[in-house]
């Protein structure tokens, strides 16, 4: 079955700090990786887009990676601001002939404190 | 340059009721995908479509059904509307419909059903 899970599912942490967030995934046939800021009631922002042969990709103070053998991928964020405060996504793209599926994580939800 | 929209912001329908959501990409893309939002978790993969035909489908019942037009705008038809169709629905477009092309989330249609 096509699972993407994220964790931690929430996690709180004070301005300044770095953090780490986690996606595993068993999608396949594997096609990209792709890491979303969503705001409250907004629509998702995308971060970084890795393919199979990427393991690391850079925007700003976000830094994803990806292992392909493993099937696992992360997003290390560097000095938090108060305005990462978001839900963050991890979303698996499988695509094949002329198909494709997209399949979500459920996101961790990250809280900067002052 | 105007990003993806989509219309209504907002929607109250009833048990039973059909709805329809609309969606304009951004101005060169020719792929438009839909996804379900339920408050709290990660969107769900609805459909994808390109050049007018649909290219992915996610685990939706039949009630859902979607169309691309000529000019690459997309709606999306819900009939015998259930109380767990509530959600935020979300559209994004990109320049191609498959692989590693960016998608771009609009910010969603809140559809409440009473």
């Amino acid at each position: 079955k096509n699972q993407v899970e994220q964790s931690p599912q929430s996690l709180i942490i004070l301005e300044g700090k770095n953090c780490t967030l986690q996606c595993n995934y068993t999608v396949s046939p594997f096609s990209n990786l792709r890491w979303y800021k969503q705001d409250t009631g907004r629509g998702p922002v995308s971060l970084t887009i890795m393919t199979f042969s990427e393991n690391t990709k850079s925007n700003g103070r976000y830094t994803a990676t990806l292992d392909a053998d493993t099937k696992q991928s992360s997003l290390h964020i560097t000095a938090s601001q108060l305005s990462d405060s978001a839900s963050y996504i991890c979303v698996v793209s499988s695509s094949y002939s002329s198909a494709s599926k997209i399949i979500f994580g459920s996101g961790t939800r990250l809280s900067i404190r002052p | 340059d105007a990003g993806v929209t989509q219309s209504p912001t907002h929607l109250i329908k009833t048990r039973g009721q059909h709805v329809t959501l609309r969606c304009s990409p951004i101005s060169g893309h020719k792929s438009v995908s839909w996804y379900q939002q339920v408050l709290g978790q990660g969107p769900q993969f609805i459909f994808q479509y390109y050049e007018k035909e649909e290219r992915g489908r996610g685990n939706f019942p039949d009630r859902f059904s979607a169309r691309q037009f000529p000019n690459y705008s997309s709606e999306l038809n819900v009939n015998a509307l259930l109380l767990g169709d509530s959600a935020l629905y979300l559209c994004a477009s990109s320049l191609e419909g498959l692989g590693s092309y960016e998608q771009y989330f609009g910010p969603g249609t809140r559809l409440t059903v009473t």
